[in-house]
């Protein structure tokens, strides 16, 4: 069956760098967009970015300056890295797999806090 | 960006119609999509573009609506309902989603 789970830090500092991933199962990420989606207390859910099928990457323009998405097919496997961290980042990080029309599987989310 | 406007709570009785809005600040053709999130729980993808039912989901649940003007309906409610609605569209860019709609039971 389709499985997601997103593994990543808890805690991070202000100002250091975010590295969650994102471990699927039951399907080709070959064949699926990837998308990741964060939701903090300030703005709620929030789209980031997604990584295609053929491996190409989109990001939300609040953080592209910031965010990388990629990926280990043989591993089966999607990463988020995010720099220079702020508190307001402060929330929990979901990937998700696209069905093209909304997303239709989701991890459980991993909850990240920013503090020193 | 496109905002996606739903009204903050709504509370129904059981066995009732209960209908939740999203209205887009643009239009988003048929590209809308409905999430239900419980407490501690990630989203669930109940509808996509706009009246079609996701996999595995009651039809209880039904979504129409295009352009900017969309609508959730949940008829007969149940209590296992109580949780929070999201709308989101993935037609323009950035995806944008609603700040949600609480459902609570009477």
């Amino acid at each position: 069956q389709v499985q997601l789970k997103e593994t990543g830090p808890g805690l991070v500092q202000p100002t250091q760098t975010l590295s969650i991933t994102c471990t699927v199962s039951g399907f080709s990420l070959t064949s699926y967009y990837m998308q990741w989606v964060r939701q903090t207390p300030g703005k709620g859910l929030e789209w980031m970015g997604f990584i295609r099928s053929g491996g190409s990457t989109e990001y939300n323009s609040e953080f592209k300056s910031r965010l990388s998405i990629s990926r280990d097919t043989s591993k089966n496997q999607v990463f988020l890295k995010m720099n220079s961290l702020k508190t307001e980042d402060t929330g929990v990080y979901y990937c998700a797999r696209d069905l093209n029309y909304g997303f239709d599987y989701w991890g459980q989310g991993v909850m990240v806090t920013v503090s020193s | 960006d496109t905002v996606l406007t739903q009204s903050p709570a709504l509370a129904v009785s059981p066995g009732e119609r209960v209908s939740i809005s999203c209205r887009a600040s643009e239009g988003v053709n048929s590209y809308m999509h409905w999430y239900q999130q419980k407490p501690g729980q990630q989203p669930k993808l109940l509808i996509y573009k706009a009246s079609n039912l996701a996999s595995g989901v009651p039809a209880r649940f039904s979504g129409s609506g295009s352009g900017t003007d969309f609508t959730l309906t949940i008829d007969p409610v149940e209590a296992d309902d109580t949780a929070t609605y999201f709308c989101q569209q993935s037609w323009n860019d950035p995806y944008t989603f609603g700040a949600g709609t609480k459902l609570e039971l009477k």
